[in-house]
């Protein structure tokens, strides 16, 4: 079965620090996302990406952040200057495009910030 | 601000029940409405999908949906011990917008 793939699973990086979290989405999706759920809240959308531009960000996703398709085949979120608040769990999630809400959920990356 | 709204739980049904699982959400423009299960330190995983008024059947799963009183509903027939995650209701944003509003999920226990 097709799957979305992250890596890392788990990051742990100093405040201030430079992260980049990366996804291989399925191959024939055309839609990319990114949400985070922090420790026992809801999950939130950060970012919607298709062909190869953002088409909507929501007001978590301020110049800290930023993605990119660097390669055609991952789709990366970076996350400059990382706070402590930033510790979550961020899902990579894709859809084929036909009804945009039905994702697939990457297995997450955990990022800690101490 | 758009919301949408859960029991947090824990909801409690005993093995073979029905567990009924219940949303409300604020932004009337809200077209699309999602179910996801999300088991302790997975990711969701995308249960059913209702676009229109009414019940939507997938096996031991119905959906139900009602725009005039802003109300998602799920029902979970004969459940398992399996069914026991945390079930986040999920709306689109209306207006062509492709994020998801996730409500924070009812956590439900099947008990054997």
């Amino acid at each position: 079965e097709p799957e979305v793939t992250q890596t890392p699973s788990h990051q742990v990086t100093q405040m201030g620090q430079e992260v980049i979290l990366r996804c291989v989405p399925i191959s024939n999706h055309l839609y990319f996302y990114w949400y985070r759920q922090i420790l026992g809240q809801k999950v939130e959308f950060l970012v919607s990406f298709y062909n190869n531009e953002i088409s909507e960000k929501s007001e978590i996703f301020d110049d800290q952040f930023s993605v990119e398709r660097p390669d055609g085949s991952n789709f990366t979120l970076k996350i400059r200057s990382t706070k402590l608040e930033d510790s979550a769990m961020y899902f990579c999630a894709t859809t084929s495009g036909v009804n945009t809400g039905e994702l697939f959920f990457g297995e997450g990356s955990r990022l800690t910030v101490l | 601000q758009k919301e949408v709204e859960q029991n947090s739980g824990p909801l409690s049904v005993p093995e073979g029940a029905i567990a009924s699982l219940n949303c409300t959400y604020s932004d009337r423009g809200s077209q699309s409405f999602f179910w996801y299960r999300q088991y302790s330190g997975k990711s969701p995983e995308l249960i059913m999908s209702i676009y229109s008024n009414g019940d939507k059947e997938d096996g031991r799963f119905t959906a139900q949906l009602n725009k005039a009183s802003q109300y998602v509903s799920l029902l979970i027939r004969d459940s398992q011990p399996s069914d026991s995650a945390t079930y986040l209701c999920a709306a689109d944003s209306g207006g062509g917008a492709d994020g998801l509003t996730f409500g924070k999920g009812t956590h439900l226990i099947i008990q054997p």
